[in-house]
């Protein structure tokens, strides 16, 4: 079945150090894929997504690229801030006429000023 | 903006109690979620559903049923709550279901006691 497995964290890294986590995934179709961020406190939101193959989603200074080569969808930032501290959860959901978004486990990033 | 709400935050039951979460979406979509979300775990998905009174079971539907009798709300029952339900509950809707963005409520932390 389709699944996602992201870095474990928690991810700790000083202010404009450069960020990335990992997010590699199955499917059998051709999935749309996500990355959701999760504020202490609150839902999930939407960050960025990427719905075919090379697509690079971007938002907020965040990117991703959809590789389906290597079945991947990284999220990286160049230089983060105190204030992108949360959780971030990659995510797909199969186009293949089901209703299901199967969601990684959470890797929380702490960003010390 | 789409905006979902989830009547409670916060909940303290007792072990047997009868539990009503509700959800409530804005934006006229068809289709609505009930996740859970435990440490480690990251979400899963308890019921699902894409229209007034039709529901499927998620990959985690044992203990709960769902209600959806307008299309804007999306209610959980714990028929019968048990402390492995304490968890975080998360609600969240889109409007076509394996493809779009999914907006999330904040989330409702429940202790069960």
């Amino acid at each position: 079945g389709n699944s996602v497995t992201q870095m474990e964290g928690p991810v700790t890294l000083s202010e404009e150090a450069f960020l990335t986590i990992n997010c590699t995934y199955t499917a059998t179709g051709y999935p749309s894929l996500f990355w959701y961020v999760q504020y202490p406190g609150e839902g999930l939101q939407l960050l960025l997504k990427a719905t075919k193959a090379d697509d690079k989603g971007s938002n907020k200074g965040f990117e991703a690229t959809y590789r389906k080569e290597t079945t991947s969808f990284h999220l990286e930032k160049g230089s983060v801030q105190v204030s992108d501290s949360a959780v971030y959860f990659c995510a797909l959901s199969d186009r293949a006429g089901t209703y299901k978004y199967i969601f990684g486990t959470g890797t929380r990033l702490k960003v010390l000023a | 903006d789409v905006k979902v709400t989830q009547s409670s935050r916060y909940l303290v039951k007792r072990t047997g109690e009868k539990v009503f979460l509700e959800c409530v979406q804005d934006m006229d979509h068809e289709n609505m979620f009930w996740y859970r979300q435990d440490p480690g775990l990251g979400l899963r998905l308890i019921y699902f559903s894409y229209d007034v009174k039709m529901k499927e079971k998620g990959d985690i539907p044992e203990g709960y049923s769902v209600s959806r009798e307008k299309k804007e709300r999306f209610s959980l029952i714990l028929e019968s709550a048990s402390t492995n339900q304490t968890s975080m509950y998360l609600c969240a809707s889109s409007l076509v279901a394996g493809v779009e963005t999914q907006y999330f409520g904040p989330g409702t932390r429940l202790l069960v006691l």
